[in-house]
């Protein structure tokens, strides 16, 4: 199966700063990946897919990049309701959908 | 407006048996693979199973394979899991999750409220 990876596990930010959090998969993925946010008590909500498409009725401060093994996460001006936890998904058609391990924004 | 409502969690013994429900509303039920995942406390989530529209093609992850047991039925918008055989590692909130594609295996742009399913003597 395909391992995820996430870092920082936990990232201390203040509200207008710029933040950026890394997935990394265990072999290549090509674009299959999703991002989504969880707010404690909630469900996760879709963010980002196939790597870099913004979900519908998400914030334009929310953007992702990257392909094949590395990706990455970018809010670009943090606000009140983005200190949350964010995990990766890879969708790989050959392999079993796994999760990251989150990286959890909180205040600094 | 997508509605999801996962029912039946509750405190069990291991070894026992549960099964979970997932009422859906505000799209076409048949027509999308839908999927079961869980998260246990303080872990990030785990894709546990999913079917296909018509029922016809199952996944199930290594851990649970051979254990649940998904089903779904059309005529009523409603997604099952039977849980046999529970563990201990099972503990966790179960979240019905429906997907975009019609891939078995694809991200997540729905989800549930979640029920909580507790393995515990």
């Amino acid at each position: 199966d395909i391992q995820m990876t996430q870092s920082p596990s936990t990232l201390s930010a203040s509200i207008g700063d710029r933040v950026t959090i890394t997935c990394r998969a265990s072999q290549s993925i090509n674009s299959y990946l999703a991002w989504y946010q969880q707010r404690p008590g909630k469900a996760p909500k879709l963010l980002i897919y196939k790597a870099s498409n913004l979900e519908s009725g998400v914030p334009s401060r929310f953007s992702g990049s990257g392909s094949g093994t590395e990706f990455t996460l970018t809010v670009s001006s943090l606000q009140p309701d983005d200190f949350a936890t964010y995990y990766c998904q890879q969708y790989d058609s050959y392999s079993p959908g796994t999760f990251g391990p989150g990286t959890k924004v909180d205040v600094k | 407006e997508v509605q999801l409502l996962e029912t039946g969690g509750g405190l069990v013994q291991p070894g026992g048996s549960l099964r979970l429900s997932c009422a859906a509303s505000g799209f076409t039920f048949s027509t999308n693979v839908m999927s079961w995942v869980r998260q246990a406390p303080g872990k990030g989530p785990e894709w546990v199973s999913g079917i296909s529209g018509r029922g016809d093609s199952t996944y199930f992850a290594d851990s649970v394979k051979g254990r649940f047991t998904i089903s779904r039925d059309n005529s009523k918008n409603i997604l099952y899991l039977q849980m046999n055989s529970l563990r201990r590692e099972d503990t966790a909130i179960y979240y019905c999750a429906k997907a975009r594609g019609s891939h078995l295996r694809d991200f997540f742009d729905h989800w549930g409220q979640g029920a909580l399913v507790t393995v515990s003597s």
